[in-house]
């Protein structure tokens, strides 16, 4: 697609269940990414993924988050039994080889988490 | 520990006059720094970028200037427009670390 692209857009959620956001991004583009920005913070870093390589887990804030990359394209980012600290607006990113760092990511809208 | 810090969290600036926006960062290992706009319910937005050999970029009415042995960074908006008002992240990279580190933003205002 043209950009990246992320579903859903807002998700509520009750505390304690399992949620998926999933992340389409541009074609071609090598490398993905998933940040966090909480209420009125800066955005942190979750995991990386560049091509066949092992992914970078190393900003994930515990073992009830995983993410996964099929096929070298879409990727799911996954929280299990969410706590109210889980909100905050996720974002995936993506970059080409060529582009990076010197174009930056590709940034997609995000999926707004609310754990209630 | 916050690596890359951005002071000041908003900025108030007349249309037609420069906007400044600062950033700091305490890891000397850090060798690409970029500027992103945000606006609400967006993802950012890439808008320059500088790498460490340099210490000044400029785009448009966008400059980045680059301060090494301070360890510190600004964007120049000249002149600033209302459509500038955002929120700006600066972000670092380690050499091949292939992942930024974002600073908390600042919420640029420009009033007409």
């Amino acid at each position: 697609g043209a950009g990246v692209s992320q579903s859903p857009s807002n998700k509520v959620t009750e505390k304690g269940k399992d949620v998926e956001l999933r992340c389409d991004p541009i074609s071609g583009h090598t490398a993905l990414y998933w940040y966090r920005q909480s209420l009125g913070q800066g955005l942190e870093f979750l995991i990386y993924f560049q091509g066949n390589s092992a992914p970078d887990k190393s900003g994930l804030p515990s073992d009830r988050f995983s993410a996964e990359r099929t096929g070298g394209s879409v990727s799911t980012l996954t929280i299990q039994r969410t706590q109210q600290e889980d909100s905050a607006v996720y974002l995936c990113a993506s970059s080409s080889a060529s582009g990076y760092p010197r174009d930056g990511y590709t940034f997609g809208s995000g999926t707004r988490l609310t754990v209630v | 520990d916050q690596q890359v810090k951005q002071n000041s969290p908003s900025l108030s600036v007349q249309e037609g006059r420069i906007s400044i926006l600062n950033c700091d960062y305490t890891n000397s290992m850090f060798d690409y720094f970029l500027w992103y706009k945000k606006y609400p319910a967006e993802g950012p937005t890439f808008l320059i970028s500088i790498s460490s050999i340099k210490d000044k970029n400029e785009d448009g009415r966008f400059t980045v200037f680059l301060n090494k042995s301070a360890k510190h960074l600004s964007l120049h908006i000249v002149p600033s427009q209302p459509g500038d008002s955002a929120v700006y992240f600066c972000a670092a990279e380690k050499a091949a670390g292939n992942k930024l580190t974002f600073g908390g933003g600042t919420r640029v205002l420009v009033k007409p």
